[in-house]
Formats: C-alpha cells, structure tokens, sequence
C-alpha cells in the first residue's frame, strides 16, 4: 500500500461546480497536510496548509483533515475555468524527518466554462 | 517579492553528458529541497538542505547525483554521466525553516537524448 493514494482523474466539471478533492494515507505520523496546485509546465504552488484534524478556510477553498480516517479532502467552491490544475496533496510528520513531504501523484481537474 | 528561481527551464543533453542544474531560494529560507517529477509518477524527493549542509541525501538515485549549497543561498544539482531514466522535471522548493509549506520554482525539465 502507497502511503499517500489519490485518485488522478480526470475530473472534469462546469464553471461553478463544488469540487471535492481527496486523498487517504497510511502513516499514522503524519500531522501537517498541504494542497498544491500545478499548471501545466509550472511548479507546484502552495493553497493549504494544515496542522492536525480540522477544517481551514481560505476564499473559495476549504481544506479538512481526518486523522481518525487518516483521510483528507480539499473543497473548491464556485469553481472558475482558471482553476484548472493539477492538485496534488502533501504530507508530512513532526520530529527529525519532518522536511521530507509526502506526495500523492495529483489530480487533474478541468473546469468547463 | 521574488520567488524560487531555477536555470536552465529545459535542457536536452545527449545520453552520457553531465548537467548541471541551478536554484536560487526565496531570500532568507533556510531550508532547501530537490525533488524529480517524473510523467505519471509523484513528486520524488532527492535531497535537503538546512543552510549549507545536506542532512538527508537518501533520495538521490545513484551516486551519478550530487548537490552542493554555497553561501546558504544558491544549489546545484549535477547529474553525471546522464541516462535516458533520468529525463524528469526537477524541482527546486525553498522554506522558511524545515517542516513548513514549501515554495516551489518552475522546475527544469531535462531531457536525455
């Protein structure tokens, strides 16, 4: 089993659409959680970034963590053409590892105007 | 202000040449990171910097792969004796300390020929 799953798609809705984004994990020492997006050809570029179980909001977007179900998700709301991306979720643990971040291979979502 | 910034954004070399790939990190991040993007798989992490020292190489793949920090500020990755697997994106991420959201530049995406 992959430490970090994600289903990669693609998903494709209409501008306005809520979009659910998920991704599970296996390693109980994970307690920070990201959201990158990455356009095409471009690095990634940091959305979320969470400590713990809880919901974070920011805008349009709303991340939350499930540590019981060792279970993430990232909401868009009113979703835009322009939010066209892959999203890719991150992870990582406290102590002496905690620089090495954890990847799911990304999810490509396209927004239909 | 500026952003993480990588040279060249594409190289294509020939099957056995060295490259070397540059990063400059966000002024006053301590911390360093490579990571490899290869098509269809996740972020791979390769190695990481606090400050000019390199704790945790364990990603690099071969020994053909090597990084240097100066100055706390700019890295090299250089690849020896390049193979055709090694045709990837590379990224380059900076943060303020270890363990935070990192900041990602645009990638170089190497070709080996």
């Amino acid at each position: 089993q992959k430490e970090v799953e994600q289903d990669p798609g693609p998903l494709s809705v209409p501008e306005g659409a809520i979009v659910s984004l998920n991704c599970t994990y296996s390693n109980s020492a994970f307690q920070y959680f990201m959201w990158y997006r990455q356009y095409s050809r471009k690095g990634p570029e940091l959305l979320m970034y969470t400590y713990s179980s809880g919901n974070k909001e920011d805008g349009r977007f709303t991340a939350q963590v499930d540590k019981s179900s060792k279970y993430i998700s990232l909401f868009i709301r009113d979703s835009q053409p322009s939010d066209s991306a892959t999203y890719l979720c991150a992870m990582n643990g406290s102590g002496g590892s905690n620089y090495k971040l954890t990847f799911g291979k990304g999810t490509l979502l396209t927004v239909n105007p | 202000g500026a952003g993480v910034s990588q040279s060249p954004s594409n190289k294509v070399t020939e099957k056995g040449k060295d490259v070397e790939l540059r990063c400059d990190p966000i002024s006053g991040h301590t911390a360093l990171y490579w990571y490899r993007q290869s098509l269809g798989q996740g972020l791979e992490f390769l190695i990481y910097f606090q400050g000019n020292s390199a704790p945790d190489k364990s990603g690099l793949p071969s020994d053909r792969f090597s990084a240097e920090r100066t100055g706390g500020s700019v890295s090299t990755l250089t690849i020896q004796r390049t193979q055709q697997e090694d045709s990837a994106v590379y990224l380059c991420a900076s943060s303020p300390t270890a363990g935070t959201g990192l900041y990602f530049g645009p990638g170089t995406r190497l070709t080996v020929t």
